[in-house]
């Protein structure tokens, strides 16, 4: 199949580090993405990680990539308020232009 | 550059209407997406173009949805008849693509239709 997973719903308090989850399917994807939505707006691009890399940071943002066990996450750390959106990561299928996305996570900061 | 512009940003309109929805890809990009997000199915992709070829519409819903795009520069997301299952957010993305790029899609600020 070609679903991509994520939990829907995470709650974290002002400050603290925010973790959301992904497991992907497509061995063969070049490259996975996280994808932010706000409120009434479109998917803006987050960060990507090549599929031969384990980490990438980038100022607050830390990607993991367990590619054994198809695992993706996103570490967020000292969440803001701001941060509060839903979190879609996507993988590239069978190496065509598609992007297969996750059903999303909603984080909420309090 | 402007990014990906959808227009019209919301539509109402009543059941058995036809709806035309419209999308202009951030120049140079050769790839054009067509998505729709509701509550109950997430985000589907419906149709995406490669080079103004419609490459894979496996996710059109049926006969009532056709997409068009006659050049590079401009698509439509066309349903007619409408009905009330309709009502989403439809949104428009496009990609680079092609040999080393990331294929990252930007995504346009989509148009949240309403089938009365």
């Amino acid at each position: 199949g070609e679903d991509v997973e994520q939990s829907l719903f995470l709650s974290v308090r002002e400050g603290d580090s925010s973790v959301i989850n992904c497991t992907y399917t497509d061995s063969s994807s070049t490259y996975l993405y996280w994808y932010k939505q706000e409120p009434g707006a479109g998917l803006q691009l987050l960060t990507y990680i090549f599929s031969n890399m384990d980490m990438k940071q980038d100022q607050r943002l830390t990607v993991l990539l367990n590619k054994k066990d198809k695992h993706l996450s996103l570490r967020i750390a000292d969440t803001q308020t701001g941060d509060s959106a839903i979190y879609f990561c996507a993988e590239t299928y069978r190496n065509t232009d598609k992007l297969i996305f996750g059903t999303g996570t909603r984080l909420q900061v309090f | 550059d402007a990014g990906v512009i959808q227009s019209p940003r919301h539509e109402v309109t009543e059941m058995g209407q036809e709806v035309t929805l419209r999308c202009k890809p951030i120049s140079g990009h050769n790839s054009l997406f067509w998505y729709r997000q509701t509550m109950m199915r997430g985000l589907e992709l419906l149709i995406y173009f490669n080079n103004n070829v419609p490459i894979d519409d496996s996710g059109m819903p049926e006969d009532r949805f056709s997409a068009k795009m006659p050049n590079a520069s401009f698509s439509t997301l066309k349903i007619q008849p409408s009905e009330p299952r309709d009502s989403a957010v439809y949104f428009c993305a496009s990609s680079p693509s092609g040999r080393g790029s990331t294929d990252t899609q930007y995504f346009g600020p989509g148009t949240r239709l309403t089938v009365l």
